[in-house]
């Protein structure tokens, strides 16, 4: 099975929050990584958490770091249109890491 | 700053045609450098990984080569496209801040096989 799952599809309204949620299965010490990735664009490093942290904010972006449960999740809070995106989750896997399949974000007026 | 260059950006390709891909980091030193695959509206594959000049590790064996001739160059190769080579390719280098995982991509190349 995928060692990094996200759902693939949310939907929200322009000035609501977003959540994008990712579960992961290795239990290694090391950084969680939330990549957006904007049509026929390559990936843009957003943040990243270490693994002892539970939680850390960058402006409107908000990480939270469930270490028991292996689940991140990614807040966006006032949600705008130019936040239309796929975001991924990147994860431990062995020495290296893995993306998850990607979460597309709709941002309705 | 460091910046990473990914050319083409678009191709268009007959079934059995070779390939190219050329990818060049600056502004930075004995990097990873990565090269993924993306089919439409999927996630990221990984395709080839280079922790130094010449040394290649394959993720996935398919029709696909890659060479890193140089320490800043990658390159993406096929000598006979297949249809199922279409995809967006994406180019990445990383780990020269210790943190795993910490990637700064191209811009990618769409490839179509016809």
């Amino acid at each position: 099975g995928e060692d990094v799952e996200q759902s693939l599809f949310l939907s929200v309204r322009e000035g609501d929050s977003s959540v994008i949620n990712c579960t992961y299965t290795d239990s290694s010490s090391t950084y969680l990584y939330w990549y957006k990735q904007e049509p026929g664009a390559g990936l843009q490093l957003l943040t990243y958490i270490f693994s002892n942290m539970d939680m850390k904010q960058d402006q409107r972006l908000t990480v939270l770091l469930n270490k028991k449960d292996k689940h991140l999740s990614l807040r966006i809070a006032d949600t705008q249109t130019g936040d239309s995106a796929i975001y991924f989750c990147a994860g431990p896997y062995g020495q290296n890491f893995v993306f998850g399949p990607g979460t597309r974000l709709s941002v309705l007026p | 700053s460091q910046t990473i260059h990914q050319w083409p950006a678009t191709l268009v390709q007959p079934v059995g045609s070779p390939l190219s891909l050329e990818c060049t980091v600056e502004g930075t030193s004995n990097p990873n450098l990565y090269w993924y695959r993306q089919a439409a509206g999927r996630g990221l594959q990984l395709l080839f990984y280079s922790v130094g000049i010449g040394q290649i590790s394959s993720e996935v064996p398919q029709n696909l080569s890659a060479s890193r001739p140089q320490d800043r160059q990658f390159i993406l190769s096929s000598k006979k496209l297949l249809l199922s080579d279409s995809g967006f390719y994406l180019c990445a280098w990383g780990g020269t801040s210790g943190r795993t995982g910490e990637l700064f991509f191209g811009e990618g190349s769409r490839l179509t096989v016809l």
